[in-house]
């Protein structure tokens, strides 16, 4: 059974800094993935989609990659501002379901 | 503008009252499904439906129904909602499931007494 797993929970960095969050997943049998991004107490925003056959995906200030054999995709997000401050969640397309990771609540502190 | 719409927004009801949540979507996608989301164990699929009249399980199918008459909507449905359903649940639509983005409603909180 899929699995995705993102680390950490949660992260806080100063405003300016380039970071890089996580996601891993257990069966690299995968349609796509793609990075959401959530505020609270709203809906899902998609930010990045990676298909299956590609390695990496940009827009913007964002650049999210995808290593399928090693089950891990990272999204870096260069320059943060205060307004980058989100949950952000992986998902994954597999077998026509679609898997969430739990999401890493990021705090960019002015 | 492309939009996936929910209704209630906010809900508050007792135990055992059925009751539905609407979810309509403009932009003529194929793929719609169901998620809730709980402190903790995050986002999980509920029911999704590939195409009119085909709706299938997801993770967590147990007390919740849907059907599929129109492609532009894809209802909940909790015949007898218990406590353990109070949750935020969110609907989605793509055009299909394996490579296209996938757009989210706003939301609808269940609180069920």
């Amino acid at each position: 059974k899929q699995e995705v797993t993102q680390i950490p929970a949660a992260l806080s960095v100063p405003e300016g800094e380039n970071l890089v969050l996580n996601c891993s997943f257990t069966d690299s049998a995968i349609y796509n993935l793609q990075w959401f991004r959530q505020d609270p107490g709203k809906g899902l925003t998609s930010l990045l989609l990676i298909q299956s056959s590609q390695r990496e995906q940009t827009s913007g200030r964002l650049n999210a990659s995808l290593d399928k054999s090693s089950g891990r995709s990272t999204l870096y997000i260069a320059a943060s501002q205060p307004g980058d401050s989100a949950t952000y969640l992986c998902a994954v397309v597999s077998d026509d379901k679609i898997i969430f990771g739990k999401g890493t609540r990021l705090h960019i502190l002015p | 503008e492309a939009q996936v719409t929910q209704n209630p927004r906010y809900l508050i009801t007792v135990t055992g009252k059925k009751l539905t949540v609407t979810c309509s979507q403009n932009m003529n996608h194929e793929y719609m499904s169901w998620y809730r989301q709980d402190p903790g164990l995050g986002l999980r699929q509920i029911y999704y439906s590939m195409n009119v009249e085909v709706t299938d399980k997801g993770d967590v199918p147990e007390g919740y129904k849907v059907s599929r008459k129109e492609k532009r909507n894809f209802p909940l449905i909790l015949e007898s909602p218990s406590p353990n359903q109070t949750s935020l649940y969110f609907c989605a639509s793509s055009l299909g499931p394996l490579g296209n983005t996938i757009y989210f409603g706003e939301g609808s909180w269940l609180t069920v007494v």
